[in-house]
């Protein structure tokens, strides 16, 4: 089914190691993004790409890498994971059709089934 | 700047009940609003969306109205059921905010029968 697909569901792991959140997606969408969502905090956006090779920073960048090399696919790295990350984690995506946030605001987002990231 | 505020919950109904979740924005410029669900483990859906004001935008029973004289987009079901338990996220889209969507910080609702 065409869609948002995240990799892993669930992860543990222990301070100080680092792993990829991969993200891929279908629908050759333009835009691509990753959010964080902690209770009532509500969701908060990391990284986000308008296409291949174009990546730029959210409200909390810190701590995680990303990159997009193609358009399908957008991994999201914690360098040295902290408890601070332990959150419920989004991938999104939007067409962007070339005309900016007008038509992303129209289409909405499609967003992945999460990744649950606990660091002990 | 940008900002989505949700009434706080958690909202809890009887089956049947007319249901209400308020939701207020602050933005520049003529944003799109959006409500958007999570059940229960889920990722987040789609529900309805307004792209101007006046619009009202309506899916599954569930509507909401662009309201920019109030900077509302409440959300509002006449009856509803068990299985619509979730949390529930107002959002918004504007140029001003870049390429991000702005959310609110969810409102939870739980509906017994």
């Amino acid at each position: 089914n065409a869609g948002v697909t995240q990799t892993p569901k669930f992860q543990v792991l222990k301070t100080g190691q680092s792993m990829t959140l991969q993200c891929a997606q279908d629908m050759n969408h333009e835009y691509m993004s990753w959010y964080r969502q902690d209770p009532g905090m509500g969701l908060r956006l990391i990284h986000y790409s308008v296409g291949a090779g174009i990546t730029d920073q959210g409200e909390v960048p810190n701590g995680y890498n990303v990159s997009r090399s193609t358009t399908e696919d957008f991994p999201l790295r914690l360098l040295s994971a902290a408890p601070s990350q332990t959150s419920v984690y989004f991938c999104a995506s939007s067409p962007h059709m070339g005309q900016g946030w007008g038509q992303r605001g129209r289409y909405g987002y499609t967003f992945g089934s999460g990744t649950r990231l606990t660091v002990v | 700047g940008n900002s989505v505020t949700q009434m706080e919950g958690p909202v809890t109904l009887s089956e049947e009940a007319f249901l209400t979740i308020n939701c207020t924005y602050t933005a520049t410029g003529y944003p799109s609003l959006f409500w958007y669900v999570q059940y229960p483990g889920e990722g987040l859906q789609l529900l309805l969306k307004a792209t101007k004001a006046d619009d009202k935008g309506s899916n599954k029973g569930f509507e909401a109205t662009y309201r920019k004289e109030t900077t509302s987009f409440h959300l509002e079901k006449g009856s509803v059921q068990v299985s619509d338990s979730a949390v529930y996220f107002c959002a918004l889209s504007s140029s001003q905010a870049g390429t991000a969507l702005i959310f609110g910080k969810g409102t939870t609702l739980s509906v017994s029968s």
